[in-house]
């Protein structure tokens, strides 16, 4: 199975500060690799697929890339209504599994 | 809008199986496009994708879970169901059922998620 790492498990910053959270998956999953945001009481919604997608409606200012084993996630200027969890998650075809990253709590510094 | 609403029990006694469905609106659950999945949250812990389904019934599941669920659809009623047998209290969740795109595996809808407490 893959595992996902995913760090910082939590970060403090202040509003409009660059905020990078990053993906480590123990096998090359080419840019299958997508992130969530969850704020609390909610269901996760998706902000990224394929690595660097942003979906549609998502503001500009959340980013992903890379590809393989390596993942990041930006967000190029913190706002207050960003404090979330943000999550990985990853897909697999042999054989057909998913797995979510441990969560980043983003809070406000 | 495409809608998702998870139904079901809220409390299930330990060793008894968890029966979950989810009702999908605004759209066919019979697309070639789309998996439909459910997804778990343990309080104050993080995502654990349980099982996904294809409209012909085509299943995969969490290899960590996979002898106690089973996921079934209906298309004629548009929904999917979640069963998980022998449920212990590490079983308390919040479930969530989803959309999954296919050709870039990527869940875009979700429902709001249902509280499952087992106890007894």
């Amino acid at each position: 199975d893959i595992q996902m790492t995913q760090s910082p498990s939590s970060l403090s910053a202040s509003v409009g500060d660059r905020v990078t959270i990053t993906c480590q998956a123990s096998q090359d999953i080419s840019n299958y690799l997508n992130w969530y945001q969850q704020k609390p009481g909610k269901a996760p919604k998706l902000l990224i697929y394929d690595a660097s997608n942003l979906e549609t409606g998502v503001p500009s200012r959340f980013s992903g890339s890379g590809s393989g084993t390596d993942f990041t996630f930006t967000i190029s200027s913190l706002q207050p209504e960003d404090i979330a969890t943000y999550y990985c998650q990853q897909y697999d075809n042999l054989p057909p599994s998913l797995t979510f990253g441990g969560g980043t709590k983003v809070e406000i510094k | 809008q495409l809608q998702l609403q998870e139904s079901g029990p809220g409390l299930v006694k330990p060793s008894e199986t968890l029966s979950l469905t989810c009702t999908v609106s605004g759209g066919s659950i019979s697309s070639s496009s789309y998996y439909w999945g459910w997804i778990r949250q343990p309080p104050g812990k993080g995502l654990e994708w349980i099982g996904s389904i294809y409209y012909s019934g085509s299943t995969y599941y969490n290899p960590s879970l996979k002898s106690r669920v089973t996921i079934s659809v209906d298309t004629s009623k548009n929904q999917f169901s979640l069963k998980l047998s022998s449920v212990t209290a590490a079983d308390t969740a919040v479930y969530y059922c989803a959309r999954l795109f296919v050709v870039a595996p990527h869940f875009d809808y979700w429902g709001q998620g249902t509280l499952v407490t087992v106890s007894s």
